[in-house]
């Protein structure tokens, strides 16, 4: 299994810009989550699907964020507009149910917002 | 709700010795708690995965304990390396994986 897979590995945008992150899990894992990770606070939970549908997104900062996962094979966070202070690294990962089955995690996106 | 700390958060040690990372949480029902490894610039990689009805778990010359009713766990690392120097990262997973904020740590020769 190639594991997790993100797209793309960096990506410099300018202020106002829609940005677009995307995500294929491993196969047959039904969990998926997006975490942010900054210096100041660390990795956040931004949002997790099960079975394709958004469970928790009580940590997507603002509207300007969003995430869809139209099927099991693929989902993508959006950010619209961009703001410097969104420059982060973005991870996603896949689970096969929660509750002791532990996670895996893609490379990450370098997002810079300029 | 869950919040999850990691002493120290940053050591350098000579390489050969022996080191414990700590990790605390502050709800005790969880499914399991999780080590791993970040590089920098690079992703996540897990090291070991303790149920939360298990003690320990080992790999090779690293050994994770869990004490759920304390909120305690530690990673041992026997005999370090240069190769060891990351970030370690315990996460804790109950209706969501809340990671601590991690230990940076620094083996010279």
């Amino acid at each position: 299994d190639a594991g997790v897979i993100q797209s793309p590995r960096h990506e410099v945008t300018e202020m106002g810009q829609e940005v677009t992150l995307r995500c294929k899990p491993i196969s047959g894992h039904d969990y998926l989550f997006w975490y942010r990770q900054t210096m100041m606070r660390g990795l956040e939970l931004l949002i997790y699907f099960n079975n394709n549908v958004p469970i928790d997104d009580s940590g997507m900062p603002e509207d300007r964020f969003s995430a869809k996962m139209p099927n099991a094979s693929f989902s993508t966070l959006k950010i619209q507009p961009s703001e410097p202070r969104d420059s982060a690294v973005y991870f996603c990962a896949s689970s096969s149910h929660t509750g002791g089955y532990g996670y895996t995690f893609g490379s990450g996106t370098r997002l810079t917002v300029v | 709700k869950q919040e999850v700390t990691q002493i120290p958060a940053a050591l350098s040690v000579p390489e050969g010795e022996n080191l414990v990372l700590n990790c605390s949480f502050t709800d005790s029902a969880i499914y399991n708690l999780q080590w791993f490894r970040q590089d920098p610039g690079k992703g996540l990689t897990s090291l070991l995965l303790i149920q939360s009805s298990q003690r320990e778990q080992t790999s090779g010359r690293l050994n994770a304990s869990l004490d759920k009713s304390s909120g305690r766990s530690t990673l041992y690392i026997a005999a370090s390396q240069p190769g060891d120097s990351a970030t370690y990262l315990c996460a804790v997973e109950g209706d969501k994986l809340i990671f601590g904020t991690g230990t940076r740590l620094q083996v010279f020769p």
